[in-house]
């Protein structure tokens, strides 16, 4: 299968601080890519889906603000916690397809984001 | 709003024993369903994926089965190893393009040595 890679796996930051994940499709073009947080114990919720190119559109409760996320090549995306707090804290895994209707996900191996 | 259910919520088995874990979703207009492996503090591993034509897929000593009309799928896994303790999660593609993944909140399996 693809290679969808997220980096970094694991970061601590203080309250307040931004910090910036990046997802990168490594072996094809990722036209959509997908921004998860998955709390303990808890499903895989959909944050936002950003297209190549063009704004994000987020899911209902998500601050676009706080979540900035760019979209600016095929093969790259990131998500920014702006002035991050504890209860930000959470593993955050990304997603990436091509074009095609009903092509198979692929997915980073996540950031645990922990803001102390 | 399609919604995914996982039961049980655990299981544990000893080592050799065939288990199936249920996944079941509310709306049966899906494209795909897939089936995830997650290791603590780890990302996915896509395990099997099974396109609406399909009914089910086989890896190894792996099948998931898929009954759109009911709204269910399993994955049957045999002679359960203590390396198959993980959490599986079940997923639904539906919407415009199936760009909607919806999953489960999983099944932690532990297989007991």
């Amino acid at each position: 299968g693809a290679v969808v890679s997220q980096h970094p796996s694991r970061v601590i930051c203080k309250s307040g601080t931004s910090v910036k994940i990046e997802c990168r499709s490594l072996d094809f073009q990722a036209t959509t890519m997908f921004w998860y947080r998955q709390f303990p114990k808890q499903s895989l919720m959909l944050m936002a889906t950003s297209n190549e190119g063009s704004k994000a559109t987020y899911e209902q409760g998500v601050e676009k603000d706080k979540f900035l996320i760019n979209h600016a090549s095929l093969t790259l995306s990131t998500l920014t916690v702006t002035s991050a707090h504890p209860e930000d804290s959470s593993f955050y895994i990304c997603s990436a397809r091509t074009g095609a209707v009903n092509t198979e996900a692929f997915f980073g191996q996540g950031t645990r984001l922990t803001v102390v | 709003k399609q919604e995914v259910t996982q039961i049980p919520a655990a299981l544990s088995v000893p080592e050799g024993e065939n288990l199936v874990l249920n996944c079941s979703f509310t709306d049966s207009a899906i494209y795909n369903l897939q089936w995830f492996r997650q290791d603590p503090g780890k990302g996915l591993t896509s395990l099997l994926l099974i396109q609406s034509s399909q009914r089910e897929q086989t890896s190894g000593r792996l099948n998931a089965s898929l009954d759109k009309s009911s709204g269910r799928s399993t994955l049957y896994i045999a002679a359960s190893q203590p390396g198959d303790s993980a959490t599986y999660l079940c997923a639904s593609y539906s919407g415009a393009g199936s760009y909607q993944l919806t999953f489960g909140k999983g099944t932690k399996l532990s297989v007991i040595p």
